[in-house]
């Protein structure tokens, strides 16, 4: 049973460019969320969804940054005209429906670094 | 605002002994509580959850206390490794939704 996947491992772009990340959950998940850490600090929560559902965007810039996990593919962060300030690890996580559904299961994470 | 802090100085211990790191919270009554192991270049591992109305959680050589009435959670690791050498987070349950809310961590190096 593969993990969650996130990719690409390392992504780089210029300022003003967009960048997406992608993540697909645990088999059976059908919950994903959306962290960003930045060196030396804790994950930041910025979005959870449910199939085709944002539930809670509240950690979410509201410039620029969207996120979408339609009812086939992975689960998107996008992140528009991206600036210095963006670049961070960015982490999903999935969690079971039911019994320990509140464990989340981390990607390996996305490094973004803006140029 | 909630607020959720760890020891930000590395822990160094001998192998063998019990390592113990500390987390505290003020400004909220979380339902529950976790803790999340994690390795340079890779995402966070869950460890442990307890919740309010528990005082300790063991696994294996890993245990927890919670205490909310001092708002603070300790965790400790017996008969260390130096494989247990990593990141130890803390999380608290953020206001529904699974929404957490991380500490920033506390390094631990067992050394051998």
């Amino acid at each position: 049973n593969a993990g969650v996947m996130q990719n690409p491992r390392h992504l780089v772009r210029r300022r003003g460019q967009e960048a997406r990340l992608r993540c697909s959950p645990m088999k059976g998940h059908s919950h994903v969320y959306w962290y960003r850490q930045l060196p030396e600090e804790g994950l930041k929560f910025m979005v959870y969804l449910q199939k085709e559902n944002i539930i809670d965007e509240s950690g979410m810039p509201k410039e620029r940054f969207s996120a979408e996990f339609p009812k086939e593919g992975p689960s998107i962060l996008r992140i528009q005209q991206v600036v210095r300030g963006d670049s961070a690890a960015y982490f999903c996580a999935s969690s079971p429906t039911g019994t320990d559904n509140e464990k989340l299961f981390f990607g390996s994470g996305t490094q973004l670094s803006v140029l | 605002s909630q607020k959720i802090e760890q020891n930000s100085e590395a822990l160094n211990i001998q192998e063998g002994k019990t390592a113990t790191l500390t987390c505290n919270y003020t400004n909220y009554s979380p339902a529950y509580l976790q803790w999340y192991r994690q390795d340079p270049g890779r995402g966070p591992v869950f460890l442990l959850l307890i919740r309010e109305n528990e005082k300790e959680k063991r696994k294996e050589r890993l245990k927890v206390t919670f205490d909310t009435t001092l708002k603070q959670s300790l965790f400790h690791i017996t008969a260390s490794q130096p494989a247990d050498s990593a990141t130890y987070l803390c999380a608290l349950e953020g206001g529904g939704y699974n929404k957490l809310i991380f500490g920033a961590g506390t390094r631990l190096a067992v050394h051998p």
